[in-house]
């Protein structure tokens, strides 16, 4: 069990709809990442924060949009589904920020989102 | 863009056997490398990690060897086990950068 939870595990959503993850990050950790994953395929960066302010944006779609919570839990909202979304979201977490010593990147179970 | 590549996207060992598992990277401003363990509809478990400054980083039944010369991370596992079976990703962390860039994957089944 790495610390990082994630809810819901699993979702199933119709085309259009939208959808909230929540992530709850490592005791004591400030940043939260979110990568999405297709089905056998790697694991693409979508967006970072770091103490409530995004730091570090990657592949993130405009339908999607995340926060980071004062008491430090995240949430990915993706809008306007479409099929091309079907994939498991990761959540993870770290102390601090880039490559610093004991930056240690923590993933959670994920959280599998299917689009039908 | 990502900038970590992997040789091999599956490998077969005997158990027993050590297996290693191969990265490349391209961007000589990485100074962080992760290894990760992915088992499935599970994810990714860290393995162990190594910087630029070292070449060499020994975990559990885990070794990282890092050659900066040829941009090289590899994966070493000893005495592999039934339980290693997995997708193995190799992660790095650019200089100034806050995010992680996974590799592709390389599966990994053991045979008993």
């Amino acid at each position: 069990d790495s610390g990082v939870t994630q809810t819901p595990k699993h979702l199933i959503t119709a085309t259009g709809q939208r959808v909230t993850l929540r992530c709850s990050p490592r005791s004591g950790d400030l940043s939260v990442y979110w990568y999405q994953q297709s089905l056998d395929q790697g694991l693409q960066f979508l967006i970072q924060y770091y103490n409530g302010e995004e730091r570090a944006k990657g592949n993130i779609l405009e339908r999607f949009s995340a926060q980071q919570f004062p008491d430090l839990h995240s949430e990915l909202n993706l809008s306007s589904l479409e099929l091309g979304d079907s994939a498991l979201y990761f959540c993870a977490s770290s102390v601090g920020i880039g490559s610093e010593p004991g930056n240690t990147i923590y993933f959670g179970e994920g959280s599998w989102l299917t689009v039908v | 863009g990502e900038s970590v590549g992997l040789h091999l996207p599956t490998l077969s060992v005997q158990e027993g056997d050590n297996s290693i598992i191969n990265c490349a990277y391209s961007n000589s401003a990485s100074d962080y490398f992760i290894w990760y363990k992915q088992e499935s509809g599970k994810g990714p478990q860290f393995i162990i990690d190594i910087r630029s400054n070292m070449d060499k980083r020994q975990g559990q039944r885990v070794t990282v060897l890092l050659n900066k010369t040829v941009k090289h991370l590899s994966l070493q596992i000893a005495a592999t086990q039934p339980g290693d079976s997995a997708v193995y990703f190799c992660a790095e962390i650019q200089t100034g950068a806050n995010n992680l860039f996974f590799g592709t994957g390389t599966r990994l089944t053991v045979i008993p």
